[in-house]
């Protein structure tokens, strides 16, 4: 099946600093890559969709200023949650939708996630 | 808005039968998943069902209802790793993925 790797799988940081997510698909082009965050014993929350060479889109309550994307290419993604505070701490998850032989695959393939704790 | 319920917990031996039940109410429907999560990990894909009736695959089946708004996953033969949260996802309209807040099922010996 495809693979979508995500760097770095852990990052621990201080409160009001930057930390940039990457999700790439290693072995298809993703038309589209979608962002998650979960809390403990949750649920997947969307929060966000990126589609190569636009503009990503929100899912209600989730501020674009804060949790900023860029999808440059078909095979990367990255989420940058800008002045992290220690609420912003979760398991960011990232999966990718691409293209399949027949045209739009609906099948989305998960990266492992990034277990983000702010101190 | 999206709701989609299925039953928070769930509990059985080795080498028994257990049945998850999804229902949903989405805004448009391309798809229902199932995704098995094993705790600090990524879902992976079970299984998908976009037309009504019974997908068989190996010791997982899912099945699904579009009139009930109702799926349901099987796990025959339980084995020790079996031991996980078992989401159940819709794809909306939109194309887009509402999940289930997951049933954590414990496999005992």
């Amino acid at each position: 099946g495809a693979v979508v790797s995500q760097h770095p799988s852990r990052v621990i940081c201080k409160s009001g600093t930057s930390v940039k997510i990457e999700c790439r698909s290693l072995d298809f082009q993703a038309t589209t890559m979608f962002w998650y965050r979960q809390f403990p014993k949750k649920s997947l929350m969307l929060m966000a969709t990126s589609n190569e060479g636009s503009k990503a889109t929100y899912e209600q309550g989730v501020e674009k200023d804060k949790f900023l994307i860029n999808h440059a290419s078909l095979t990367l993604s990255t989420l940058t949650v800008t002045s992290a505070h220690p609420e912003d701490s979760s398991f960011y998850i990232c999966s990718a939708r691409g293209l399949s032989g027949s045209g739009v695959s609906e099948e989305q393939f998960f990266g492992p996630g990034t277990r983000l704790t702010v101190l | 808005g999206q709701n989609i319920d299925q039953p928070t917990e769930m509990t059985a031996t080795e080498g028994a039968i257990v049945q998850i039940n999804c229902t949903y109410q989405t805004s448009g429907f391309n798809g229902l998943f199932w995704y098995q999560q094993h705790a600090g990990e990524a879902p992976t894909f079970l299984s998908y069902n976009v037309l009504d009736g019974l997908e068989e695959k190996g010791r997982f089946s899912s099945f699904l209802s579009r009139s009930k708004g109702y799926s349901y996953l099987l796990l025959k033969e339980l084995q020790m790793k079996d031991s996980a949260s078992y989401l159940c996802a819709v794809m909306r309209g939109d194309y887009k993925l509402s999940f289930g807040a997951g049933t954590t099922v414990t496999v005992r010996a």
